[in-house]
């Protein structure tokens, strides 16, 4: 089976850091991916690891450990506009394709 | 500027009507999938497509059903609707082959079944 865990909820200050984690049991892996989504809106692609280590995209980086199931999302110089949900969501290897297996998301807000 | 569209954005309906939600990409993507998302919860793949005549079912059972007769064009069929149906629907769409193949998604069709 499939089982993806983030917090609920984190606050956080404009101008700050954020680290949003993400553990996984999956029957298989074939990447992880962070999505963005907005009140309302599409999600929208973040970031993309498949392989262990540090992806760096401007003020968002995203971690991988495939031995310990987990990744992180890093938010850096918190803008207003970052306040949205966080979705980690895990591609397995069974089944295939390229349908993924998404968490509940994490509630990001940022306060002044 | 969307690549991927759906309409209605926002429908209320009555029990035991039948209703047809659109989705059209016209990023020439083959692969497409219909998600369904409840408020705070996760998104569950419902339905989804690897080309022309293709359909399967997701994770998640789910009542309505799904025709890709072009691959563009990928709409979702609820027969007679229930209040349980009340729910986001979102689809996206992916390229093939291997590689990230990141999902798009539309702007959701959030649905009202009274």
């Amino acid at each position: 089976g499939q089982n993806i865990d983030q917090p609920t909820e984190m606050t956080a200050t404009e101008g700050a850091i954020v680290q949003i984690n993400c553990t996984y049991q999956t029957s298989g892996f074939n990447g992880l991916f962070w999505y963005q989504q907005h009140a309302g809106e599409a999600p929208t692609f973040l970031s993309y690891n498949v392989l262990d280590g540090l992806e760096e995209k401007g003020r968002f980086s995203s971690f991988l450990s495939r031995s310990k199931g987990y990744s992180y999302l890093l938010l850096k110089e918190l803008q207003m506009k970052d306040s949205a949900s966080y979705l980690c969501a895990v591609r397995p290897v069974t089944g295939g394709g390229n349908k993924l297996t998404f968490g509940t998301g994490t509630q990001l807000k940022v306060e002044l | 500027e969307a690549d991927i569209y759906q309409t209605p954005r926002y429908l209320v309906i009555g029990t035991g009507k039948k209703i047809t939600l659109e989705c059209s990409q016209t990023m020439g993507h083959d692969k497409m999938y219909w998600y369904q998302q409840d408020p705070g919860m996760e998104l569950h793949l419902i339905h989804y497509s690897y080309g022309v005549n293709s359909t399967e079912k997701g994770d998640l059972s789910s009542e309505s059903t799904v025709s890709r007769i072009r691959t563009e064009h990928f709409p979702l069929t609820l027969e007679s609707a229930r209040p349980s149906h009340t729910s986001q629907y979102l689809c996206a769409s992916s390229l093939q082959g291997s590689g990230a193949n990141v999902l798009t998604f539309g702007a959701g069709s959030r649905l009202t079944v009274l």
